[in-house]
């Protein structure tokens, strides 16, 4: 089925591990997204990519990284993790020309 | 003050009712709306998408946008028990590139 999909849906990571969260497309979209999810925040943009070799910084970027690996793929890195880490993350894709943007089923992640 | 303010809920109603929901917004530049349904533990799943201001309908579903007010709405008629989800509103600015800014999401529960 086309759509997003999103690895791994589960991580429990101590504090000060690394990992990366992994995200691909299979509509060829241009754009990609990342979003963290938290109660009583909503969802908020960390990075996002318009296009294959670009990236740009969202409202929240600080402790991840990002990588747009090709047009499918665009991965969130988390390099030294931290509680405040502790979310659900989505990855979203945007039909060109409008309607609307396609999100994954996302990865909850806890850092003790 | 949030761009984009929701009332979280939770809002309860009986099935078979007509349901409301809201939000308002603050920043001028939004052109494309969006309503958003999340199941718990699931990804965003898009209801309805509309530009500019009027109304859209699909099926029970019908948005409102109301640029002049800053005021958007979703009405969900003969309200169903599966329609017990947490609704988001989301809109952007139609660049493209900065994604979406969200409404922190109205809880709703359908009482059969």
């Amino acid at each position: 089925n086309a759509g997003v999909t999103q690895t791994p849906k589960f991580q429990v990571l101590k504090t000060g591990q690394s990992m990366t969260l992994q995200c691909a497309q299979d509509m060829n979209h241009n754009s990609m997204y990342w979003y963290r999810q938290d109660p009583g925040m909503g969802l908020r943009l960390i990075y996002y990519s318009a296009s294959e070799g670009t990236t740009d910084k969202g409202e929240v970027p600080n402790g991840y990284n990002v990588s747009r690996l090709n047009k499918r793929e665009f991965s969130l890195r988390l390099e030294s993790a931290a509680p405040s880490q502790t979310s659900v993350y989505f990855c979203a894709s945007k039909t060109p020309g409008g309607n609307g943007y396609t999100f994954g089923s996302g990865t909850r992640l806890t850092v003790v | 003050q949030k761009e984009v303010e929701q009332d979280p809920g939770p809002l309860s109603v009986p099935e078979g009712a007509i349901v409301s929901l809201n939000c308002t917004y603050s920043n001028s530049a939004f052109q494309y709306f969006m309503w958003y349904r999340q199941y718990s533990r699931k990804g965003p799943e898009l209801l309805m998408y509309t530009y500019s201001s009027g109304n859209k309908e699909d099926g029970r579903f019908t948005a409102q946008v109301d640029k002049s007010s800053k005021y958007i709405s979703l009405f969900i008629r003969d309200s169903q028990p599966s329609d017990s989800a947490t609704y988001l509103c989301a809109m952007e600015t139609g660049g493209g590139a900065d994604g979406l800014t969200f409404g922190k999401g109205t809880h709703l529960i359908i009482q059969p």
